[in-house]
This record gives structure tokens, C-alpha cells and sequence, in this order.
């Protein structure tokens, strides 16, 4: 079935500093990809998404690209802030039983510090 | 008023009492779900209704007992629940057989005494 395998937390980092957190997935036929975002008290917010190979995603800073080859949608921001601290998760939906599937990841949690 | 709103934000419960929570949706959306949010596990997807009939139950106690009226509300009545039934509970539209995201409203941070 399919599966998202995103990395674990929490990851720390400085303010300016670059940010990875690492997603890959298994899934037949061609998925769509997301990563949302939840602030500490609220629900998960749609950060962006890709809908097919190739496709990038971007808002706010943060981008993240669909790879088929390598079955991945890691996110990247060239420079946190104080207020990126929170937690994100990578999901996707696919076709299975005759409708869409949302599966999401563990999610990780990132600090951002002064 | 748009998005996905529920109602309350905070509830605290004995375990013999009897509340329900609220998810409204002005997405015109087909699709809602209740998600359980546990510290430090995964989101468990709890139910799923389709044009207001279930269509998923993932093995949910029956202390927990969904109700979607129309498309654009969805219940989740709550009797007898134990206390590691405390969690956030997360409720979600989409729209059915398009390949769009969830969208989430803030969550019930639920307490069980």
C-alpha cells in the first residue's frame, strides 16, 4: 500500500540557517504530494503541494519538488525564522478502492532559535 | 465565515459523561473525516464520510459514535470515553474523487478526568 516516510525530529536549528527535512514515498500510479504545516494550538495548514513529477511546490520561502525517480518531496527553506518553529508534515493522496487515500507522515517538529 | 470550523476548542470530560463535537465546513466540499491526534504518534484517521454516508470506520471504539447530517456538518459523539481517549481531535473536507488536499479546521484539544 502506500506510505510516507518522512525524518525524524526535533530538528534545531539557528535563525538564517537552511532547512531540510527529508520525505520519500511509496505509492502505485501518480500520486499527488503536500506538506502542511501545524502551529503550536491550531490544525494543519496546507504549505504546499505538487501534482506531478517534476512539479515544484512553493509558499512562503519554503519549496519542495516532486521527484518520481527518487520517489521524494524533501522541503527547503534558504533561511528560517523564529516563526517557522513548529511542526510539518508530508502527505499525499493516491487512488486506491475506487477513491483518493490521504496518507500523511509522522511529522517533524522544528525549533527555530534566536 | 470560511474553512473548517470546530466547536469547542478545549472540552473537558468526566469519563460518564456524554458531549459531542462539532465540524462545519463552507468549502462545498463532499468528503469529511475525523483525525485523532496523539503526543508523539502518527494521525490516526478515525472515520470518513462520502456524500454523508461512511465509508471508513478504522476500527474506532464504539464510545465514539460519527454523524454527518448534510455535507457540510459532521458530529462525533463522545459517551464513556477513557482517559487515553484525551488527544486532539482534528476533523477535515475534501472533495470527493479529486486529487486536492485536506483541509483541516483547528482542532477540540480534548481532556479526559
Amino acid at each position: 500500500g502506500n506510505s510516507v516516510t518522512q525524518m525524524e525530529g526535533p530538528v534545531t536549528l539557528s535563525e538564517e540557517a537552511f532547512l531540510t527535512i527529508n520525505c520519500t514515498y511509496t505509492a502505485t500510479g501518480y500520486p499527488s504530494l503536500f506538506w502542511y504545516v501545524q502551529y503550536p494550538g491550531e490544525g494543519l495548514q496546507l504549505l504546499l503541494k505538487a501534482t506531478k513529477a517534476d512539479d515544484k511546490g512553493s509558499n512562503k520561502g519554503f519549496e519542495a519538488t516532486y521527484r518520481k525517480e527518487t520517489t521524494s518531496f524533501h522541503l527547503e527553506k534558504g533561511s528560517v525564522q523564529v516563526s517557522d518553529s513548529a511542526v510539518y508534515f508530508c502527505a499525499l493522496s493516491g487512488w486506491a478502492s475506487g477513491t483518493y487515500k490521504y496518507i500523511f507522515g509522522t511529522g517533524t517538529r522544528l525549533k527555530v532559535l534566536a | 465565515e470560511t474553512g473548517v470550523t470546530q466547536t469547542p476548542r478545549h472540552l473537558v470530560m468526566g469519563m460518564t459523561n456524554k458531549k459531542s463535537l462539532k465540524c462545519e465546513q463552507h468549502l462545498g466540499h463532499n468528503a469529511m473525516y475525523w483525525y485523532k491526534q496523539s503526543a508523539k504518534k502518527p494521525l490516526e484517521l478515525m472515520f470518513v464520510y462520502s456524500l454523508e454516508e461512511r465509508v471508513e470506520n478504522n476500527s474506532v471504539p464504539s464510545r465514539f459514535s460519527p454523524e454527518c447530517p448534510n455535507s457540510s456538518h459532521l458530529f462525533l459523539h463522545l459517551h464513556t470515553l477513557q482517559p487515553e481517549d484525551s488527544a486532539l481531535y482534528l476533523c477535515a473536507s475534501s472533495q470527493e474523487r479529486v486529487n486536492q488536499p485536506q483541509h483541516f479546521g483547528d482542532g477540540t484539544r480534548l481532556s479526559i478526568l
